[in-house]
This record gives C-alpha cells, structure tokens and sequence, in this order.
C-alpha cells in the first residue's frame, strides 16, 4: 500500500529535550515536505526536500531541522524543543507535479 | 506575499442542501491550486489540482472551479460523511518554489441529517 508514515504519533517532552520524530515514504516520490498545522494559523511549511541532499526552508523553519540521506526519509529533528512548537506536524511527499501524499501526523507537546 | 483566505470558516447544512466553498488567493504567479480534505486527527487528502482559470474537476458530489482571482468548491447534495475540514493550497511560479505550497485556514463543514 502506498503510503507515508511517521512515528510516534504521540509525544509529549520537556522543554531541551533534543528529539527527532521520522517520516518515511515508499512511492518513490522526490519531493519531501514537513507541515506543523496549529488552530487558526492552519498548516504552514517547515522545511521540503527536493530530493536526496536537496533541502530548503519553508515558511517556519526556526527551530527544527532535516535531513535527506536517502531517498525514502526525511526525519525531522528539533535539537532543543520549545513549548511554542508544541503542534500537529505532519510528514508529505509526492512526485514532481503530481499529488501530494500526507502522512498521519504527530502530536507533539512539549512542557 | 502570498496570500490564501478561504470563507467561510464554518458551514452547516442539512442533507442534499448544496453550497459552495471559497479559497482566494494572492500570488505572484499561479503554479497550481489544490484542494484537500481533513477529518479530524488525520492527514489531509488530496482531492483537486486546477492549473489555469476557467478549469474545472469533479469528483462525486465535489465540483471545483478557478478563475484568475479565486477558487470554488461546490457541494452537490451532501451527505454527513462530507462533513470534514476543506483546505485550499496554492503553489507559485519561480525558482526553488517547486515544494512551497501555502495553505489557507480551511473551511469546517458539517452536514447533518
């Protein structure tokens, strides 16, 4: 079954907590993206990967970083959590030009 | 800097009452409009990709249109299992803007019976 997935889906942390949370799809797809969607600000981008090595900054990128080592992954790591990105964060991928493929989200809280 | 504002924020309706979704947007140069849906706790799902205005697509009871300024989604006779969040996205022209999509707020829709 295509898919992305992401783990945890659940994750509550402290405040320093250096913590990585990982997205993997097996479409194939070049294009990679990580979304944070809070109430009333809706989802904005964080960081997309064009391909292997290929990454660029969204929208709200501070705070987190990516990596793209191998075409199917791209974990998303937050080296020293805040409370401010406590949100719903959601992994995606697609292919150039085509549909963009979500993943089932990851609550994070950070205390 | 580009803007996506969809309206209304929430819609209730009955069954069978048809209506219509908003998503306006502001951008330097459209590369494409999506639509997605959202049930609560999970991912969005693609539903639309419209490239130039006058384009339409539909799917069962979703119809959804573009003109140069805005995009509609139109419901025809729904039913409870449309009730969802409705997103908007847009993705612009330019270098390096390949994967930026910017998403409007979304529109809360519940059907009831």
């Amino acid at each position: 079954e295509a898919q992305v997935t992401q783990n945890p889906r659940y994750l509550i942390t402290v405040t320093g907590k250096k913590l990585t949370v990982t997205c993997s799809q097996n479409m194939n797809h070049e294009y990679m993206s990580w979304y944070r969607q809070d109430p009333g600000l809706g989802l904005r981008q964080i960081y997309y990967s064009m391909n292997v090595e290929v990454t660029d900054k969204g929208d709200v990128p501070e705070g987190y970083k990516v990596s793209r080592k191998e075409k199917r992954n791209f974990p998303l790591i937050l080296e020293s959590p805040s409370p401010n990105q406590t949100s719903l964060y959601f992994c995606a991928s697609r292919l150039a030009g085509g549909e963009q493929y979500f993943g089932p989200g990851t609550r994070l809280t950070v205390t | 800097e580009d803007q996506v504002t969809q309206s209304p924020e929430a819609l209730r309706l009955q069954e069978g009452e048809s209506s219509s979704l908003n998503c306006s947007y502001t951008v330097s140069g459209l590369r494409g409009l999506f639509w997605y849906r959202q049930d609560p706790g999970k991912g969005p799902e693609f539903l639309f990709t419209l490239y130039s205005a006058g384009e339409e697509k539909e799917k069962e009871r979703l119809k959804a249109t573009l003109t140069k300024k805005e995009s509609f989604l139109h419901i025809t006779a729904p039913k409870p299992e449309d009730s969802a969040t409705y997103l908007c996205a847009v993705q612009v022209r330019g270098t390096g803007t390949a994967s930026k999509l910017t998403f409007g707020t979304g529109t809360r829709l519940q059907v009831t019976l």
